[in-house]
């Protein structure tokens, strides 16, 4: 079975550009997950989704950050402007609904370098 | 509110050594709890689960039981090896199924 597949796995950019991080969830998943993992703050749930609709986006951390879901299969995450203090690695992750005892599947992150 | 407090690493054990990483949550209601690995260079995968009171979840020799009694969920493996340096994140997820909380994460180094 495909697992959650991230792109790109690296990122390289200049402070100030646009930079989008794509995520295919397992097949038949119906939440996602995006987190934020730093040496400083750990791991930082930045927002989810139940069935493509956003539920809880406390997580994100200012308004340059956005997150789309059009579809069950795909999502996106946006930064724009990006800052060099925004360097971090970028998980997604899904997993069935249906109750507590459903774990979470990630993918293997975004490592995002802003210059 | 719902959170997970596990210990402070890094630990550091030689091989075959006996291991155990603490972990103790605060909950509303009956948690799943879990424990993942997360190697370098890659996302966590879920290392095992337990899903009610009492349970025990066991995979690749390692093992943690549900303690109601004592909020507590802690991973043992009694004789660790190279391969398991990584790091491990205790989670928990709430009766709803919509919260996660992680751990803070454990690093693990295993020499030989």
């Amino acid at each position: 079975d495909a697992g959650v597949i991230q792109s790109p796995r690296h990122e390289v950019t200049e402070m100030g550009q646009e930079v989008t991080l794509r995520c295919k969830p397992i097949s038949g998943h119906n939440s996602l997950f995006w987190y934020r993992q730093t040496m400083m703050r750990g791991l930082e749930l930045l927002i989810y989704f139940n069935n493509n609709v956003p539920i809880d986006d406390s997580g994100m951390p200012e308004d340059r950050f956005s997150a789309k879901m059009p579809n069950a299969s795909f999502s996106t995450l946006k930064i724009q402007p990006s800052e060099p203090r925004d360097s971090a690695v970028y998980f997604c992750a899904s997993s069935p609904m249906g109750g507590a005892n459903q774990p979470q599947h990630f993918g293997d992150g975004t490592r995002l370098s802003i210059l | 509110g719902n959170s997970v407090t596990q210990m402070e690493g890094p630990v550091t054990l030689s091989e075959e050594a006996f291991l155990t990483i603490n972990c103790t949550y605060t909950a509303t209601g009956y948690p799943s709890l879990f424990w993942y690995v997360q190697y370098p260079g890659e996302g966590l995968q879920l290392l095992l689960k337990a899903t009610k009171a009492d349970d025990k979840g066991s995979n690749k020799g390692f093992e943690a039981t549900y303690r109601k009694e004592t909020t507590s969920f802690h991973l043992e493996k009694g004789s660790v090896q190279v391969s398991d340096s990584a790091v491990y994140f205790c989670a928990l997820s709430d009766y709803t199924g919509n919260q996660f909380y992680f751990g803070t994460g454990t690093s693990l180094t295993v020499i030989p």
